[in-house]
């Protein structure tokens, strides 16, 4: 079965501009979830999405936003982008129910730099 | 607010070696607990995990028992190979969300 995938593998952005991250799930789960991984840090929990409705948001800015479509996969969008914001982003899925229940699976991740 | 605090790297073994990674945490209620590793240039793989206080998550040869009195979730293993050289990150879930919190990560790196 195929894992999390996500597109593009790297990324590089001017300040200011809009940067927009997709990511699909394993199959058969309904939640996806977004991370931001700063150099040498541990990941940073940014939206979690399940059934298109944002059901978590961690504490960053208004400029970032999420979506989920019908088929479970979902966007990450970045609107003026900051030099801060080059990270690693990472997508999960998890399914929502049974023994499993929210064990997040990771994508390889999204290397955004902004230059 | 719910918190891990993981042992600072880089841990440096001998292939062979016993290896221990210090992770304990803060959180209200009965938390989840886990260890990912990541592999250079990869994503996050789930090591192991454990739902409930006394419950021993292992996968690999690594384990860690859910410590609820120390708040403790430390990673073990006996013989540590170079294939093991990775970064390690202790996690934490409360409640049925897809919200993770991790610590900083402790670098891994084993030599022949």
């Amino acid at each position: 079965d195929a894992g999390v995938t996500q597109s593009p593998t790297h990324l590089i952005k001017t300040r200011g501009q809009h940067v927009t991250l997709r990511c699909s799930p394993i199959s058969g789960h309904k939640s996806v979830s977004w991370y931001q991984q700063v150099l040498g840090q541990g990941p940073q929990f940014i939206f979690q999405y399940y059934e298109k409705e944002e059901r978590g948001r961690g504490n960053f800015p208004d400029r970032f936003s999420a979506r989920q479509f019908p088929n479970y996969s979902s966007e990450l969008n970045v609107n003026a982008l900051l030099l801060g914001d080059s990270a690693l982003y990472l997508c999960a899925s998890s399914s929502i129910s049974g023994r499993r229940a929210y064990e997040q699976y990771f994508g390889p991740g999204t290397r955004l730099t902004v230059t | 607010g719910d918190s891990v605090t993981q042992m600072e790297g880089p841990v440096t073994l001998s292939e062979e070696a016993f290896l221990t990674i210090n992770c304990t945490y803060t959180a209200t209620g009965y938390p989840s607990l886990f260890w990912y590793v990541q592999y250079p240039g990869e994503g996050l793989q789930l090591l192991l995990k454990a739902t409930k206080a006394d419950d021993k998550g292992s996968n690999k040869g690594f384990e860690a028992t859910y410590r609820k009195e120390t708040t403790s979730f430390h990673l073990e293993k006996g013989s540590v190979q170079v294939s093991d050289s990775a970064v390690y990150f202790c996690a934490l879930r409360s409640g049925n969300t897809g919200k993770l919190i991790f610590g900083q990560g402790t670098t891994l790196q084993v030599k022949p």
